[in-house]
């Protein structure tokens, strides 16, 4: 089955820096889906896109939808101690039953 | 957080033996999936529902079935559990009102076939 690549696969950095991450497709999507999961627990969304070219923010999140609608980006600023875990991207298309295909992850862990 | 909860959060079980997880919502949404998480692999569909009794098959749905008798209630079935089914399992609910295709997740099941 399909996957998005996602890059980095993980990343160490210290507190207060900034973050960046990136999820490509051979696909197009039309809904790009963000989500955290911390260590033992379920993914938890974190911002949603719907249309190429939307930059959404929430926080220190900010999120991009691509222009050719095959690839997304995450920021996020400021890294704190809590921001370690699990990122996930997920590419889906109204109309197939909600069906998300997802990213492999990329793992942050932040040093002090 | 969404209303999902997952019963058992974890088993242990042998070989050839049957399992059913549960998946419970209290948020009335009409559309749930179960999904399997591996090292290496994210997060893959195994099955989902659009409604009650209407369901259809995900990426890697062999070996697995599913019913949904209730809006609530989304159960995963493995027939005979093999160690290729030791996984982490997630169910999440949709609510396709509109055009989002947000899903929220549950706390998932760590199940271990022995």
């Amino acid at each position: 089955g399909q996957q998005l690549n996602q890059s980095p696969q993980s990343m160490f950095i210290q507190e207060g820096e900034d973050v960046s991450m990136n999820c490509t497709s051979s696909s197009i999507f039309n809904t790009w889906l963000w989500y955290k999961q911390d260590p033992g627990e379920g993914p938890v969304l974190l911002i949603a896109l719907y249309k190429a070219g939307e930059l959404t923010s929430n926080g220190r999140l900010t999120a991009q939808f691509g222009i050719t609608r095959k690839d997304s980006f995450l920021n996020i600023s400021a890294s704190i101690p809590s921001d370690v875990g699990i990122y996930f991207c997920a590419g889906g298309n109204t109309g197939t039953a909600s069906k998300l295909t997802f990213g492999t992850g990329t793992r942050l862990q932040v040093t002090l | 957080d969404a209303g999902i909860t997952q019963s058992p959060r974890h088993k242990v079980t042998e070989t050839g033996t049957p399992v059913t997880l549960r998946c419970h919502q209290t948020e009335n949404h009409r559309y749930m999936y179960w999904y399997r998480q591996d090292p290496g692999h994210g997060l893959r569909l195994i099955h989902y529902s659009y409604g009650v009794k209407d369901t259809d098959k995900g990426e890697v749905s062999d070996g697995y079935s599913v019913s949904r008798s209730k809006t609530e209630d989304f159960l995963l079935t493995l027939e005979s559990a093999t160690s290729s089914q030791t996984s982490v399992y997630f169910c999440a609910i949709s609510d396709r009102a509109g055009i989002t295709d947000t899903q929220y997740f549950g706390p998932g099941t760590r199940l271990t076939v022995l």
